[in-house]
């Protein structure tokens, strides 16, 4: 079946450090490919997205580029800052059905 | 615009009772996903409504768990006996249309069964 797997955290950086969290996926045709972000006492929002292979989803100074050839679709942050802690969660949705399937999230906590 | 809402924010019960969680979607939107995290491993979805017939309730994991939506507005999800397993925390989320479309999230239950 289709699955999500994410590199497991807390990840700790410092402020203006460089972001990769890393995320491969599992799936039966070509699904679309989310970034969500849980920040502390909210509930998820949408980070990015991709819907094909090769395109580039950016939001926010995050980017993630759907790979189709290593079934990847890596997070990246040139420069973290405190407020970007939180905790990251990959997820894909495959064509014709609308049911998220999520990795276990990844921490991240940056410190000043 | 309101964004999804869910009550109540934390519940704390028994092993065998019973508890209601509520989710108030994006007004308009007619699509209602619930979705559970239990501790430390990743988010699973639970069932999809379209307005109020249940598109998709293949994640539901047993009888203990019954999902309505009244109208196709909100939402309730009961668990009825309630288990040590069912701890978690559940999500739930409203988008509009069709296809892999954007769903918003709202801040979750957490559900804490004794």
């Amino acid at each position: 079946g289709n699955s999500v797997t994410q590199m497991e955290g807390p990840v700790t950086l410092s402020e203006e450090a460089f972001l990769t969290i890393n995320c491969t996926y599992t799936a039966t045709g070509y699904p679309s490919l989310f970034w969500y972000v849980q920040y502390p006492g909210e509930g998820l929002q949408l980070l990015l997205k991709a819907t094909k292979a090769d395109d580039k989803g950016s939001n926010k100074g995050f980017e993630a580029t759907y790979r189709k050839e290593t079934t990847s679709f890596h997070l990246e942050k040139g420069s973290v800052q405190v407020s970007d802690s939180a905790v990251y969660f990959c997820a894909q949705v495959n064509t014709g059905f609308q049911k998220l399937v999520f990795g276990t999230g990844t921490r991240l906590l940056v410190s000043p | 615009e309101a964004g999804v809402t869910q009550f109540p924010s934390h519940s704390v019960i028994e092993k065998g009772q019973t508890v209601t969680l509520r989710c108030d979607p994006i007004s308009g939107h007619d699509n209602l996903y619930w979705y559970r995290r239990v501790m430390g491993k990743e988010i699973k979805f639970l069932l999809h409504f379209v307005k109020e017939s249940k598109q998709d309730e293949s994640g539901m994991p047993n009888n203990r768990f019954l999902a309505e939506r009244t109208g196709g507005t909100y939402s309730t999800l009961k668990v009825q006996p309630a288990e040590l397993e069912d701890s978690g925390v559940y999500f739930c989320a409203s988008s509009q249309g069709q296809g892999p479309l954007e769903q918003y999230f709202g801040p979750g239950t957490r559900l804490t069964v004794t």
